[in-house]
């Protein structure tokens, strides 16, 4: 089936370390994008993907860093310097043919220790 | 900006009710909206999407239903189980901008269904 893979479920980070989020996807979706979500915020976009090898920064990107060298692939970077990154990520895609709906992975919840 | 209101933000029905959730936005320039399905810890699953050249969509139990002009939609779920319970957002995607492919969301409405 069809969908998208985000790995690890869980992750924690020490201070001052980079962590990588993983996003997969098989549906041959032309965009990616990474969301957080805090309780009481709602969603907020980090970063997008509309083509390989091109992304663009979002609301929220302090803090991010992101590469496209696959069509199938989106990782999000959370960097030392992201100084509240304790959330919980989702990365979506869509495409641009048919209803252009999003699909989103099961995401990753990122705690500080 | 396009802003994103969902009301209520929490609600509470006994089991076999018939309730609706809201949705309005500001700007009325969309492509579609979608309405989305969280359960706790859980990532997202798309329920409807309508695009802005239709009225309605309906899926089983549920019918979401949009009005671009005042800038509204509408979920409505029928017979409600506590299955259902979880919250429930939507979603717009835009027309302009270089961003045009972006959804904005609202906050979320959280049902909560009692047997």
């Amino acid at each position: 089936d069809g969908g998208i893979t985000q790995s690890p479920k869980y992750l924690f980070r020490k201070e001052g370390q980079n962590v990588t989020l993983s996003c997969e996807q098989n549906l041959n979706h032309d965009a990616m994008y990474w969301y957080r979500q805090d309780p009481g915020q709602g969603l907020r976009l980090i970063y997008y993907s509309q083509i390989v090898n091109d992304f663009q920064k979002g609301d929220i990107a302090e803090g991010y860093s992101v590469s496209r060298e696959k069509k199938e692939s989106f990782p999000l970077t959370v960097t030392s310097a992201q100084k509240n990154p304790t959330a919980f990520y989702l990365c979506a895609s869509s495409s641009y043919r048919g209803n252009y709906g999003y699909t989103f992975g099961s995401g990753t919840r990122l705690t500080v220790v | 900006k396009q802003e994103v209101t969902q009301i209520p933000a929490a609600l509470s029905v006994p089991e076999g009710e018939n309730l609706v959730l809201n949705c309005s936005f500001t700007d009325s320039a969309i492509y579609n909206l979608q309405w989305f399905r969280q359960d706790p810890g859980k990532g997202l699953t798309s329920l409807l999407l309508i695009q802005s050249s239709q009225r309605e969509q309906t899926s089983g139990r549920l019918n979401a239903s949009l009005d671009k002009s005042s800038g509204r939609s509408t979920l409505y779920i029928a017979a409600s189980q506590p299955g259902d319970s979880a919250t429930y957002l939507c979603a717009v995607r835009g027309l302009s901008g270089g961003s045009n492919y972006k959804l904005t969301f609202g906050k979320g409405t959280l049902l909560t269904v009692n047997p």
